[in-house]
């Protein structure tokens, strides 16, 4: 079946660091891809989305490429604040249900320091 | 403001001993669904409903029931909970089968002992 492998965390660093985090995709057909993210005590909420090949997402200055030939969709972005730890989701979407079932990675812990 | 609220936020209680999370959404959204978070295996779907009166499984459905008697609410119970449902809870919905993004509600931390 579908799968989403994401790089283990935690992942530390310094506040206006550089971030990725990486993201595999395994899908017989040609899924949505998401990062969602979910802050202390909160619920998740999306972050950006790509729906087909070379479709890049962005939000927040967060970036991801949907790279089909690659199969993955790792996370960017060029200037990391303490605001920005989370704990971030890579999903993607199965429509074989007839619905959006939304299977997601294991999740990867960010903690940025000032 | 728009939301989904799950109750209650933190729950501990025993093996065996029947329990509600309860979960409203303010949006008249059709599709809503339970997922539960663990260390290592990120989130997986318990239930959903695509309507009043229409649920099915998930991934992870033994041990839990839920029902969906008004479009508003759709409740996760645990008959007989165990030690191995302790774990995070978080409510979704969707006005349109979660083809737009899903809105989760703030989770319920659940303590079987």
């Amino acid at each position: 079946g579908d799968s989403v492998t994401q790089m283990e965390g935690p992942v530390t660093l310094s506040e206006e660091a550089f971030l990725t985090i990486n993201c595999t995709y395994t899908a017989t057909g040609y899924p949505s891809l998401f990062w969602y993210v979910q802050y202390p005590g909160e619920g998740l909420q999306l972050l950006l989305k790509a729906t087909k090949a070379d479709d890049k997402g962005s939000n927040k200055g967060f970036e991801a490429t949907y790279r089909k030939e690659t199969t993955s969709f790792h996370l960017e972005k060029g200037s990391v604040q303490v605001s920005d730890s989370a704990v971030y989701f890579c999903a993607l979407s199965d429509f074989s249900g007839g619905y959006n079932k939304l299977i997601f990675g294991a999740g990867t812990r960010l903690a940025v320091h000032p | 403001e728009a939301q989904v609220t799950q109750n209650p936020r933190y729950l501990i209680t025993v093996t065996g001993k029947k329990l509600t999370v309860t979960c409203s959404q303010n949006m008249n959204h059709e599709y809503m669904s339970w997922y539960r978070q663990d260390p290592g295996l990120g989130l997986r779907q318990i239930y959903y409903s695509m309507n009043v009166e229409v649920t099915d499984k998930g991934d992870v459905p033994e041990g839990y029931k839920v029902s969906r008697k008004e479009k508003r609410n759709f409740p996760l119970i645990l008959e007989s909970p165990s030690p191995n449902q302790t774990s995070l809870y978080f409510c979704a919905s969707s006005p349109d089968r979660g083809y737009s993004p899903l809105h989760f509600g703030n989770g319920t931390r659940l303590t079987v002992t």
